[in-house]
């Protein structure tokens, strides 16, 4: 059974205060791991896709990496208006459905 | 474009009751889904459809039924609401299969009391 695990559920951070976001996962045949933002009371909002072990995607304070196991979304200098949350969700390619993780709520204090 | 959009997008219903919510499309993705979102979980997918006329069930379709008579259209309906189904529903689409990009609609949010 695909899983997946995103920690920390919360994070506080200071105006430009870098940190990362985790996101584990056990699937089987990855065929692709997503990374959306969600704002309070709206849809998902599609960020990055990663495809395989080793490689890395960026959009303005966000940069998403991928290992076999793990992938984080790297946040650098991150502004108030980057608060909402971060969900993962790996497709396996015996499901061909996305698993979403529970998400991390980040907060962004100026 | 409009993208995906879902109507109501807040509804009371009373247990035993049944509504249907509103997906549409104006993408012409062949590919569209429905999730329910709880607090502190990750998205579940109910059913799904890869095409007019096509659909299969996902990991949660118990008290649900869809239908898919359109490429822009994919309702939702619940045919006795229980307290159990209060949750907020999301609807999306995609290209093509559940590897590519999928975009999500604005959300109903859904209390059965």
């Amino acid at each position: 059974e695909d899983q997946v695990t995103q920690s920390p559920e919360a994070l506080r951070l200071q105006e430009g205060e870098s940190s990362s976001l985790n996101c584990s996962y056990t699937v089987s045949g990855l065929r692709g791991l997503f990374w959306y933002r969600q704002d309070p009371g709206k849809g998902p909002e599609f960020l990055f896709t990663l495809y395989s072990a080793g490689e890395e995607k960026e959009k303005e304070r966000l940069k998403a990496t991928l290992t076999k196991k793990e992938s984080f979304l790297h946040i650098t200098a991150p502004k108030p208006e980057d608060s909402a949350t971060y969900l993962c969700a790996p497709c396996s390619g015996s499901a061909r459905q996305l698993t979403f993780g529970s998400g991390t709520q980040l907060t962004v204090l100026p | 474009n409009a993208g995906v959009t879902q109507t109501p997008k807040f509804r009371i219903l009373k247990i035993g009751q049944s509504m249907t919510l509103q997906c549409t499309q104006d993408m012409n993705h062949n590919y569209m889904y429905w999730y329910r979102q709880d607090p502190g979980m990750g998205l579940k997918l109910i059913y799904y459809s890869v095409g007019a006329g096509i659909t299969d069930k996902g990991e949660v379709p118990n008290g649900y039924n869809v239908s898919r008579s359109t490429t822009e259209d994919f309702p939702l309906r619940l045919e006795l609401a229980a307290p159990s189904q209060t949750s907020v529903y999301f609807c999306a689409s995609s290209y093509s299969e559940t590897s590519e990009t999928q975009y999500f609609g604005p959300g109903t949010r859904l209390l059965v009391l």
